[in-house]
């Protein structure tokens, strides 16, 4: 089964902001990669798919891209409502992963 | 209103059996692939199964293959998940999710059901 790394586990940062967050897949996944954004008590919420797609509603500062193996979610300006957990999330012909998941705090 | 509510969680024994379900509504439910999805106690997420749209397939996590059992019944638009041999390590919040065509990518989720195995 293909593995994803997440990193940072925490992340600290300030309003306004821009913050990177990464995951790496052990194996090509053609970028069938997806972000969500969880809030404590809440469901998931996706914000990208296909690595670089925004999900309509969301924010145009949030971004998604590609490289490899390597994929990286921005925020280019945090705002308040942006302090919450991070995960990815691949898709494969039989399985799925997700990865550690990011914390972003306010530093 | 595109909707999935989970029920059928509770307090289980090591050992023993539970059946979750997940009622959807608002969308052609054969459409989709469905997936479960669970979250333990201040933990990440982790994928444990999902189910084609005609329930044809079926796929699994290692950490449940060959306990759980994922289905679905088209004519009632309910997905079940049934858990045997449960475990403490399966204890968890479990949401099931809606799979959006040709994305890979869950875009509608329930808001979950507590499983806590405890002896």
């Amino acid at each position: 089964d293909i593995q994803m790394t997440q990193s940072p586990s925490t992340l600290s940062a300030s309003i306004g902001d821009k913050i990177t967050i990464t995951c790496r897949a052990s194996q090509s996944i053609n970028n069938w990669m997806a972000w969500y954004q969880q809030k404590p008590g809440k469901a998931p919420k996706l914000l990208i798919y296909r690595a670089s797609t925004l999900e309509r509603g969301v924010p145009s500062r949030f971004s998604g891209s590609a490289s490899g193996t390597e994929f990286t979610l921005t925020i280019s300006s945090l705002q308040p409502d942006d302090f919450a957990t991070y995960y990815c999330q691949q898709y494969g012909p039989s399985s799925r992963a997700f990865g550690q998941g990011t914390k972003v705090e306010i530093e | 209103e595109v909707q999935l509510v989970e029920s059928g969680g509770g307090l289980a024994r090591p050992g023993e059996s539970l059946r979750l379900t997940c009622t959807a509504s608002g969308f052609t439910f054969s459409s989709h692939v469905l997936d479960w999805v669970r979250q333990a106690p201040g933990k990440g997420l982790e994928w444990v199964s999902g189910i084609s749209g005609s329930g044809g397939t079926t796929y699994y996590a290692d950490s449940v293959k060959g306990r759980f059992i994922i289905s679905r019944d088209n004519s009632r638009n309910t997905l079940d998940l049934l858990m045997n041999s449960l475990r403490v390590e399966d204890t968890a919040l479990y949401y099931c999710a809606r799979m959006r065509r040709e994305t890979g990518a869950f875009d509608v989720w329930g808001p979950g059901t507590v499983v806590a195995v405890s002896s």
